[in-house]
């Protein structure tokens, strides 16, 4: 009974550096939500992929971001060279699509460090 | 985007009933109501989702007037496990397709032994 799984749980980096983010969808999910969450803020929408495809990538900023939902393997949300600003909590979020309502579950996250 | 206004905080007895209301003016005819819950240095957890009227499961009720323009997470008999954040959220389907959760900063619940 795996729920989305994300790791690495925590993942440190230093300035200038690449950060892999994964998240493992819950079986049978299609759908897959990437959320950023800065201290004491609510989660804020990043990214929205099916499989193999970017649906909607407005909440994304537009340099050094970028993520994939390959057809075998887990989603993956790239930071290059980071900086100090995307320190925060990455929540992955994955569902199936019923049309007018859709329930998202959320993984544990991933929570960087940018040194 | 449809925007929802609730508690900053709430503070409660163990044992008692908790409800937290949220305003949602706005909302849009085919948009939904969730709750979700969320423990700190962990992901949002779903109790509820609701269009009209009354959703009930084994953990919470959820209540909608007829107008949809605000809902009420009712929490029965609280523990201190139940010490957390609530968000309410209304999701909207954009016209990309994803529907988008928009997160505000939720009503911080204590439980008081």
């Amino acid at each position: 009974n795996a729920g989305v799984m994300q790791n690495p749980r925590h993942l440190v980096r230093r300035r200038g550096q690449e950060a892999r983010l994964r998240c493992s969808p819950v079986k049978g999910h299609s759908h897959v939500y990437w959320y950023r969450q800065l201290p004491e803020e609510g989660l804020k929408f990043m990214v929205y992929l099916q499989k193999e495809n970017i649906i909607d990538e407005s909440g994304m900023p537009k340099e050094r971001f970028s993520a994939e939902f390959p057809k075998e393997g887990p989603s993956i949300l790239r930071i290059q060279q980071v900086v100090r600003g995307d320190s925060a909590a990455y929540f992955c979020a994955s569902s199936v699509n019923r049309g007018r309502e859709e329930t998202q579950y959320f993984g544990p996250g991933t929570r960087l460090l940018v040194l | 985007l449809a925007k929802t206004t609730q508690p900053i905080s709430m503070d409660s007895y163990e044992g008692q009933e908790v409800n937290i209301t949220c305003s949602h003016n706005n909302i849009a005819t085919n948009d939904y109501i969730t709750w979700y819950q969320q423990f700190p240095s962990q992901g949002p957890r779903f109790i509820i989702q609701g269009y009209k009227t009354k959703v009930t499961n084994e953990v919470a009720s959820l209540f909608i007037p007829a107008d949809r323009k605000s809902s009420t997470l009712s929490l029965p008999r609280v523990s201190l496990s139940d010490t957390a954040v609530y968000y309410c959220l209304v999701g909207e389907r954009s016209g990309a397709g994803s529907y988008q959760l928009t997160f505000g900063k939720g009503t911080k619940l204590s439980v008081i032994p």
